[in-house]
């Protein structure tokens, strides 16, 4: 158990559906990071907060939002969702708010099946 | 654009043997650079990390060396152990920066 909680493990839809996943980082770490890993593709960065604040964007749609909350707790939802959303959503956290030193801890992730 | 390539999607290796794999970098901005070990239905796990000054660290069956000239990293896994198999991921940034850039992993199995 690394520390990171993602909800739901599984979710299957369907096509223009909109979902919620969520994500409770380690206990102490304010930085939450949520990645998508599509079939064969890498790690793709979405969206990164630091103790409720927007740090930075990656390539993510404006179908897509996320926000953290004053708990620290994170919801990245996506809406209209097409096919190629189908993919492995994965949460991480961190202490602090920069990179360096910096060591993510990922959740298990939410593997994603839009039909 | 992918600033962090994994040109190498799979590897096998004899148990005992040494695993090397491979990561190359285009931008000289980053500093600080990770290897991560995913298994099947997990998330990625953390294996070692190194910054740019430095061109080697180590942590027992792990050393992970850094060829700034080059943008190349490279992590040597000696000896290799069945239970080593799984996909290899790097990831850099800048130490100020605000997100890991990921390659596409290597998928390493080990023979026993």
């Amino acid at each position: 158990d690394s520390g990171v909680t993602q909800t739901p493990k599984h979710l299957i839809t369907a096509t223009g559906q909109r979902v919620t996943l969520r994500c409770s980082p380690r206990s102490g770490d304010l930085s939450v990071y949520w990645y998508q890993q599509s079939l064969d593709q890498g790690l793709q960065f979405l969206i990164h907060y630091y103790n409720g604040e927007e740090r930075a964007k990656g390539n993510i749609l404006e179908r897509f939002s996320a926000q953290q909350f004053p708990d620290l707790h994170s919801e990245l939802n996506l809406s209209s969702l097409e096919l190629g959303d189908s993919a492995l959503y994965f949460c991480a956290s961190s202490r602090g708010a920069l990179a360096g030193a910096n060591v993510l801890t990922f959740g298990a992730g939410s593997r994603l099946t839009v039909l | 654009d992918q600033q962090v390539k994994q040109n190498s999607p799979s590897l096998s290796v004899q148990e005992g043997r040494i695993s090397i794999l491979n990561c190359d970098y285009t931008n000289s901005m980053f500093d600080y650079f990770l290897w991560y070990k995913k298994y099947p239905a997990e998330g990625p796990t953390f294996l070692i990390s190194i910054s740019s000054i430095k061109d080697k660290n180590e942590d027992g069956r792990f050393t992970v060396f850094l060829n700034k000239s080059a943008k190349h990293l490279s992590l040597h896994i000696v000896p290799s152990q069945p239970g080593d198999s799984a996909v290899y991921f790097c990831a850099a940034s800048g130490w100020s920066g605000n997100q890991f850039y990921f390659g596409t992993g290597t998928s390493l199995t080990v023979i026993p």
